[in-house]
C-alpha cells in the first residue's frame, strides 16, 4: 500500500471550513483514498473514500488532483465535535488489503 | 441498524495470561478485520478474515490467533500475554474483504 504524509497538527475555528491535505504521491492506478477520523479512545469513524473523482457526502467533501497525487478532506462547517485525529489512508479494493494508519493529523476546533 | 458490537469493553489480565476478545460484525457483512492501537500510535493490522478464511495477517507473533465462525462473528486470541500487548483492540467489518471497513468501539486491554 502506498504511503502517506500528513500535518502532525492544524487548529481550525469552528463554523469555519476545515480543509485537512494528504500527499500520496505513490499511489497506484487501483488504489482509493480512504479518510478516517478517531475520536480520543473510540474506534476509527469512516469519512468518506474515492478512486478518481471529488465524492462528497454528508459528511465531508474528497477533493482528489487529477495526477492523485494528493488530496484534500473538506469539512464544510466545523463544529467542536469535529475535534480528532484525522487519518488519509491508500488502500487497495482486494479482500486482504488492509488499512494502514500513519501518523494523522490532529484537527483542533476552537471556538 | 446495529454497527459493529465488540465485547468485552474493558479487560484487565496480568502477565501470562490468555485472553479471548469477540467481535459481531455489521449484519450482512462478511469480513471481520482485527486491529492493535498502542496509546499513542495508530491502530497496526494483525488479521483479516473473509468467509472464514484468513485472508491477511500483520506483523504479530503466533500468541496472536483468530478465527471467524459461520455467522461471521471472530474472536481474537493472545496467548502468554505481555505488558506490551496493552492496548486497544478494534475490529471492523466490511461487506467483503475490500469494501469500506467499518469499525467498533474496541475493547480495552490491560496487562499487569
Amino acid at each position: 500500500d502506498a504511503k502517506t504524509t500528513q500535518p502532525p497538527s492544524m487548529d481550525c475555528a469552528e463554523g469555519r471550513a476545515a480543509n485537512l491535505p494528504c500527499n500520496h504521491s505513490t499511489i497506484s492506478g487501483n488504489e482509493y483514498v480512504y479518510w478516517y477520523r478517531q475520536i480520543h479512545s473510540q474506534g476509527p469513524q469512516y469519512i468518506i473514500h474515492g478512486l478518481k473523482n471529488n465524492e462528497t457526502n454528508e459528511m465531508a467533501s474528497l477533493i482528489i488532483t487529477e495526477d492523485r497525487k494528493s488530496s484534500t478532506l473538506i469539512l464544510p462547517h466545523a463544529t467542536l465535535r469535529d475535534t480528532a485525529v484525522y487519518y488519509c489512508i491508500v488502500r487497495g479494493g482486494a479482500a486482504g488489503n488492509k488499512l494502514t494508519f500513519g501518523g494523522g493529523t490532529r484537527v483542533l476546533v476552537k471556538p | 441498524d446495529a454497527g459493529v458490537t465488540q465485547s468485552p469493553t474493558h479487560l484487565i489480565k496480568t502477565r501470562g495470561q490468555h485472553v479471548t476478545l469477540r467481535c459481531s460484525p455489521i449484519s450482512g457483512h462478511k469480513s471481520v478485520s482485527w486491529y492493535q492501537q498502542v496509546l499513542g500510535q495508530g491502530p497496526q493490522f494483525i488479521f483479516q478474515y473473509y468467509e472464514k478464511e484468513e485472508r491477511g495477517r500483520g506483523n504479530f507473533p503466533d500468541r496472536f490467533s483468530a478465527r471467524q465462525f459461520p455467522n461471521y462473528s471472530s474472536e481474537l486470541n493472545v496467548n502468554a500475554l505481555l505488558l506490551g500487548d496493552s492496548a486497544l483492540y478494534l475490529c471492523a467489518s466490511s461487506g467483503t474483504g475490500g469494501d469500506t471497513q467499518y469499525f467498533g468501539p474496541g475493547t480495552r486491554l490491560t496487562v499487569l
